[in-house]
């Protein structure tokens, strides 16, 4: 069955380092997604990929950069860990042209001390 | 930018009674979609509503779409503890062709035996 896999599922860092989360899916979606999740906010969009070589910045995405060499990987990028960037982070892929209903990762808990 | 808006933010009730959430959006939505995610896992598409006035149904649970298209809400008929959970609509935002969403930020249900 097709899925969509999110790694580390849990991570604990320090303020300052680099931190990448990966995101792989096998739907064969051409669109993917990154969200935070945080309480009293909901899901916010940092940034979203339309296809390879295609990136967009979401509603959040000051302090995160994705790249997209593949139809399958999205990973994210926390050039420099802040506290305020602890948070739960959720992987989307979707199909056509992104209207369709998005395929949720299981999330990454990522702390920042 | 859109806005979409939910209320109540949080509703306990117990077995049996029913639930319904409510989602307003600042604009015009093209489609609303709504989606479901229990504690501790990722959310879940439940429906997408595209036509004014829409109403679908899934067993227990109703979904109408706003004749105005600016507002949607999910009812759930004699709730079970299977129930539990977030439920989020989303509002689809459209650019040069293609799609994001927006969350709402979610209503959180809770059901007692």
């Amino acid at each position: 069955d097709a899925e969509i896999t999110q790694s580390p599922r849990h991570k604990i860092t320090e303020t300052g380092r680099q931190v990448t989360l990966a995101c792989h899916q096998t739907w064969n979606h051409n669109n993917m997604f990154w969200y935070r999740q945080d309480l009293g906010h909901g899901l916010r969009l940092i940034h979203y990929s339309y296809g390879v070589q295609d990136t967009n910045k979401g509603e959040v995405s000051d302090g995160y950069s994705v790249s997209r060499s593949n139809t399958e990987d999205l990973p994210l990028t926390l050039e420099s860990a802040a506290s305020s960037q602890t948070s739960v982070y959720f992987c989307a892929s979707s199909e056509g042209t992104g209207d369709q209903p998005q395929h949720f990762g299981d999330g990454t808990r990522l702390s920042i001390l | 930018g859109q806005q979409v808006m939910q209320i109540p933010q949080y509703q306990h009730v117990q077995e049996g009674e029913d639930f319904t959430t409510y989602c307003n959006s600042s604009t015009t939505l093209s489609n609303i979609q709504w989606y479901k995610q229990r504690p501790g896992g990722h959310p879940v598409f439940l429906i997408q509503l595209v036509k004014s006035g829409e109403v679908k149904k899934q067993k227990r649970l109703t979904f109408q779409f706003g004749e105005a298209k600016k507002n949607s809400s999910l009812h759930i008929t004699a709730t079970q503890t299977t129930d539990v959970g977030t439920y989020f609509c989303a509002g689809i935002n459209w650019n040069s062709g293609y799609s994001t969403l927006t969350f709402g930020k979610g209503t959180m249900l809770l059901v007692s035996p």
